[in-house]
């Protein structure tokens, strides 16, 4: 069956304070792996897909990266801006999406 | 940001009663979804489709029914609502053209009585 794990469920930082949120999946015909933010009220928000193992990807303060098990998103000096909960999604064969529960991150001024 | 739209945003209905959800897209993307969002559960595929007329099940498909007439329409029926059917409904769209991304819509509130 497959399953996309996230952790941890919720993450309070310092402003400044770095830290990663870890993505984990057991997919059978895995195409991709996408991370997205969610504001309060609001629809998820894309910030990358990562297609191969080995890859990287940034976006000003966030960072993401991809191994055969499980990514990470990276957050480098965080500002109260950046508070939201993060999704982990998997894409498969077929072009379906299966999310994981998400990591609650809030960033203390 | 991305021309997905829903509506409507917000829907209070009674137990028994058919809803209609539409999701409407300026991006011309080829797939389409829809998830609900419950406490605990993340979001969870219900049906997507993947082409005018062509659609398939997703993991809680149950009560369930879609529609896509046009490529930039995606309804979503609930036959006949349940109480377990209170939810936020989200719809999200997806192209294999670069830059692959997926977009999702603002969300549709459904408080079933």
């Amino acid at each position: 069956e497959d399953q996309v794990t996230q952790s941890p469920e919720a993450l309070r930082l310092q402003e400044g304070e770095s830290s990663s949120l870890n993505c984990s999946y057991t997919v059978s015909g895995l195409r991709g792996l996408f991370w997205y933010r969610q504001d309060p009220g609001k629809g998820p928000e894309f910030l990358f897909t990562l297609y191969s193992a080995g890859e990287e990807k940034e976006k000003e303060r966030l960072k993401a990266t991809l191994t055969k098990k499980e990514s990470f998103l990276h957050i480098t000096a965080p500002k109260p801006e950046d508070s939201a909960t993060y999704l982990c999604a998997v894409q498969v064969t077929g072009n379906q999406f299966y999310f994981g529960t998400g990591t609650s991150l809030t960033v203390i001024p | 940001d991305a021309g997905i739209t829903q509506s409507p945003r917000h829907k209070v209905t009674e137990t028994g009663t058919p809803v209609t959800l539409r999701c409407h897209q300026t991006e011309n993307h080829r797939y389409m979804y829809w998830y609900r969002q419950d406490p605990g559960h993340g979001l969870r595929l219900i049906h997507y489709s993947y082409g005018v007329k062509d659609t398939d099940k997703g993991e809680v498909s149950d009560g369930y029914s879609v529609s896509r007439s046009k490529t930039e329409d995606f309804l979503l029926t609930l036959e006949s609502a349940t109480s377990s059917q209170t939810s936020v409904y989200f719809c999200a769209t997806w192209d294999q053209r670069f830059p692959y991304e997926q977009y999702f819509g603002p969300g549709t509130r459904l408080t079933v009585t």
